[in-house]
């Protein structure tokens, strides 16, 4: 079957350094996305990987090993505004997207 | 770029009656669109694929009679949720997908549906 883990929430302090993880079983892969989601609001779109590595966007980097199963999610600097929810999402061989739960992620002073 | 409209943002109405809300694609032209429903503290959750031109595609569970998707044109999709009960009070979101290669959705700001 088609599964996408992340954890279901995550502490961090403001100004500090936090990785949300991804691991994912699916049929066939043609991307991985992450998404932010305030609490709501719709999701915004953040970042795509197709190849392994490592793509980083200002404060927000994601990374990707395919051979894995596995993804990242890193912000740096944090700060309040980043308090929101982050989707995973992969692409399957039909394009179609399979999400996971979300990751709530709360930004402390 | 990449930007989607969705109308209303918000709606109530009275059991029974239907509602329409639409999607739009601003400034890419979207050959399939997606519209998801999302509960307080839950996932999103796919209802449906809308392909330009063609019959809907509906997830297991999800009643094609009583959620009528038309996507008439490449900009355009829209969601009638037809003689809607309490149950259905929900956060109705779209997405569009780029099709330019890398298949990014690109999400409405949603409708807040309330069922009275």
């Amino acid at each position: 079957g088609q599964n996408i883990d992340q954890p279901t929430e995550m502490t961090a302090t403001e100004g500090a350094i936090v990785q949300i993880n991804c691991t994912y079983q699916t049929s066939g892969f043609n991307g991985l996305f992450w998404y932010q989601q305030h609490a709501g609001e719709a999701p915004t779109f953040l970042s795509y990987n197709v190849l392994d590595g490592l793509e980083e966007k200002g404060r927000f980097s994601s990374f990707l090993s395919r051979s894995k199963g596995y993804s990242y999610l890193l912000l740096k600097e944090l700060q309040m505004k980043d308090s929101a929810s982050y989707l995973c999402a992969c692409m399957d061989s039909n394009y179609q997207l399979i999400w996971g739960a979300g990751t709530k992620l709360i930004i402390k002073p | 770029g990449a930007v989607v409209s969705q109308h209303p943002s918000r709606v109530i109405c009275k059991s029974g009656t239907s509602v329409k809300i639409e999607c739009r694609s601003l400034d890419f032209q979207a050959t399939t669109m997606f519209w998801y429903r999302q509960f307080p503290k839950q996932s999103l959750m796919l209802m449906a694929t809308s392909n330009e031109g063609s019959k809907a595609t509906y997830e297991q569970g999800v009643e094609k009679d009583k959620f009528l998707i038309n996507h008439a044109s490449l900009t355009l999709s829209t969601l009638t949720v037809t003689s809607a009960h309490p149950e259905d009070s929900s956060f109705y979101i779209c997405s569009a997908r780029d099709g330019g290669g890398q298949e990014t959705q690109y999400f409405g700001p949603g409708t807040r549906l309330l069922v009275l």
